[in-house]
């Protein structure tokens, strides 16, 4: 079973829409959770990063945790073509120094217009 | 400010044949990070550094050497390329403040024949 595991998709959804996007992961002991936004050809870059259970919102974005369920979730309200990327959940633990990252293996999002 | 850079952007190789990417970031930023990007996959750690003069492995580093040639250059060598290490290669650094973001390169396309 793999540490962090997340609803390949791909999905389409049409502009304005709610996307939900979900992982779950296996080790308790996680402490931090982000969502990362991967554009086609690009490298990934952060969009949201919470540490604690409950919702965290920035724009149109909201990021939410339940440590008890181990299931994290990012939603994206009123959708744009511009949203279209692959979104990955990562999360991190803390490993001596190395503070290593654990990524979930992505959802391909659409957005049509 | 570049971020973080890596060279090539793509590159074909025979079995067999070794070559060396190159990553460089301007943030002086301790931690650095290899990983590769496979269909399906998502994101695994190939190496990391937490600081300059150490290197420790990450989730599948057979196959792999690194190189932390100082604080901002962190190289990956293939010493005899396999087909199945024909992926996406994607270097990070990380930023040791508060939201413990990983930064990430534009990656490297390497096709083994």
């Amino acid at each position: 079973q793999k540490e962090v595991e997340q609803d390949p998709g791909p999905l389409s959804v049409p502009e304005g829409a709610i996307v939900s996007l979900n992982c779950t992961y296996s080790n308790s002991a996680f402490q931090y959770f982000m969502w990362y936004r991967q554009y086609s050809r690009k490298g990934p870059e952060l969009l949201m990063y919470t540490y604690s259970s409950g919702n965290k919102e920035d724009g149109r974005f909201t990021a939410q945790v339940d440590k008890s369920s181990k299931y994290i979730s990012l939603f994206i309200r009123d959708s744009q073509p511009s949203d279209s990327a692959t979104y990955l959940c990562a999360i991190w633990l803390s490993s001596g120094s190395a503070r290593q990252l654990t990524f979930g293996s992505g959802t391909q999002l659409t957005v049509l217009p | 400010n570049a971020g973080v850079t890596q060279t090539p952007k793509f590159q074909v190789l025979k079995t067999g044949q070794s070559m060396t990417l190159q990553c460089a970031q301007d943030m002086n930023h301790n931690s650095m990070y290899w990983y590769r990007q496979d269909p399906g996959m998502g994101l695994r750690l190939i190496y990391y550094s937490a600081s300059e003069g150490t290197t420790d492995k990450g989730e599948v580093p057979n196959g792999y050497n690194v190189s932390r040639l100082n604080k901002r250059e962190f190289s990956l060598r293939l010493e005899s390329a396999a087909p199945s290490q024909t992926s996406v290669y994607f270097c990070a650094s990380r930023d040791p403040g508060g939201q413990e973001t990983q930064y990430f390169g534009p990656g490297t396309r390497l096709l083994v024949l």
